[in-house]
């Protein structure tokens, strides 16, 4: 079964706008969260991270919202650009886990 | 300070026949995972590796699916009678330590006609 989940599959924004990327996951034995952006033809490349004794982390335009209580976490990317445009995944993995648990996926467009 | 290689980039198959894919991880690293990304999908854990053995196998199809990766050289997934199912895009990631901070590389989409 999906061990994270992730919404919106896709989102359209305006530029300049605020966009939020939503993940949840059962298993508490997850202590990190990454987010990957990936571009059409090209491998995830690591955006930014959080472990959960943090409830937020900001890198930049590029934040990290995590709510340990609700098992959720998300990614809110301020001030959108075209350029942002790209598919997100949420990921989780256990200590001394050997894998990633991906999330399905968020197609974002960043209309200019 | 080159990232993690991928080659192919882009491989073509014909049902039956086999398939190799290599990866090269990033100077440093001594981790290697393998992942498979099937259309409008995440990324599927396949396997782990170290120099020389097999960690994790958990994720790999039983049959027909095989991984090593060498003392010397790239870590090679090799898909044996190759299926249209097997038509996707297969990610190496590598790490430092495990499992924190994979490195992915731009993949290898593989299409079996």
């Amino acid at each position: 079964q999906q061990q994270v989940k992730q919404s919106p599959q896709s989102l359209i924004v305006q530029k300049g706008g605020i966009s939020i990327i939503n993940c949840a996951y059962e298993n508490t034995a997850f202590d990190y969260f990454p987010w990957y952006q990936q571009f059409p033809g090209k491998g995830p490349a690591l955006l930014i991270a959080i472990r959960p004794d943090v409830s937020e982390k900001k890198e930049g335009r590029f934040t990290i919202s995590f709510n340990k209580s609700a098992k959720q976490f998300s990614l809110h990317i301020m001030d959108s650009q075209p350029g942002d445009s790209a598919t997100y995944f949420c990921a989780a993995s256990k200590p001394a886990g050997n894998q990633f648990y991906f999330g399905t996926g968020t197609s974002l467009t960043v209309i200019p | 300070n080159a990232g993690v290689m991928q080659n192919p980039r882009h491989l073509v198959r014909r049902r039956g026949q086999e398939a190799r894919l290599r990866c090269s991880p990033m100077k440093g690293h001594s981790h290697v995972y393998w992942y498979r990304q099937l259309p409008e999908e995440g990324l599927k854990f396949m396997v782990y590796l170290q120099k020389e053995n097999i960690i994790d196998e958990s994720g790999m199809p039983k049959e027909r699916f095989s991984a090593e990766f060498p003392k010397e050289g790239p870590s090679i997934l090799r898909i044996q009678q190759v299926v249209r199912g097997d038509s996707a895009a297969y990610f190496c990631a590598s790490s430092p330590v495990r499992p924190d901070t994979q490195y992915f590389g731009p993949g290898t989409r593989l299409t079996v006609l």
